[in-house]
């Protein structure tokens, strides 16, 4: 069965440091990968995605995440964070196949002045 | 694009009552999802459609919760009768065929059963 990992519920970080939130995923071969950002009251905005090729994505919002098939991990990084980026992040995987996805638990991220 | 729309916002209802959320996709895609989000289960998902046609629901967690599609443009999910527990936000996205094309989700409704 596939399952996504996101070890951290809640994330502090100062405005203009840097972030990265974990991804762990158990699938069978490669995944396709994904990033979803939640601010309150809203959906989920896509933020990048990984299909195959190069392994380090860029997304919109200055998002980039890694994937590294070694580790099974898909961390989300910016390098410097602004106080608009607090919000829900979640991690998810797909097979391939239009079946929806599997959600990580999400990481609460958190900006302190 | 509009993107996906739900309907209503907010739904407050009592023990018992039936309950209709609504969702209207993205024109043109043939894949919409329903998800259930909470504090304890985090996003789970409890139906999707192909076409218009139900394909997996086995994520519905009771015969009280029942889902139609019946135009490529209109899809309600119904919970008869209501229970406190089915207190959540949910979720509506949809896609179209290909392996590039990511889920959009809708802005959620927020149900409250007290």
């Amino acid at each position: 069965a596939q399952s996504v990992t996101q070890p951290d519920i809640h994330i502090t970080v100062s405005e203009g440091a840097s972030l990265e939130l974990r991804c762990n995923y158990s699938y069978g071969a490669t995944p396709y990968l994904f990033w979803y950002v939640q601010s309150p009251g809203q959906g989920l905005q896509l933020l990048l995605k990984y299909f195959s090729g190069d392994t380090l994505v860029q997304g919109i919002k200055g998002f980039e995440a890694e994937f590294k098939r070694s580790q099974s991990s898909f961390n989300l990084r910016k390098p410097s964070v602004h106080w608009s980026d607090a919000a829900e992040y979640f991690c998810a995987l797909s097979g391939g196949g239009a079946d929806g996805l599997t959600f990580g638990k999400g990481t609460h991220l958190i900006i302190q002045p | 694009d509009a993107g996906v729309i739900q309907s209503p916002r907010h739904e407050v209802t009592e023990m018992g009552q039936e309950v209709t959320l609504r969702c209207k996709p993205i024109s043109g895609h043939d894949y919409l999802f329903w998800y259930r989000q909470t504090m304890m289960r985090g996003l789970e998902l409890l139906i999707y459609f192909n076409n218009n046609v139900p394909i997996d629901d086995s994520g519905m967690p009771e015969d009280r919760f029942s889902a139609k599609m019946p135009n490529a443009s209109f899809s309600t999910l119904k919970i008869q009768p209501s229970e406190p527990r089915d207190s959540a936000v949910y979720f509506c996205a949809s896609t179209r065929t290909g392996r590039n094309s990511p889920l959009h989700f809708g802005n959620g409704t927020r149900l409250t059963v007290t």
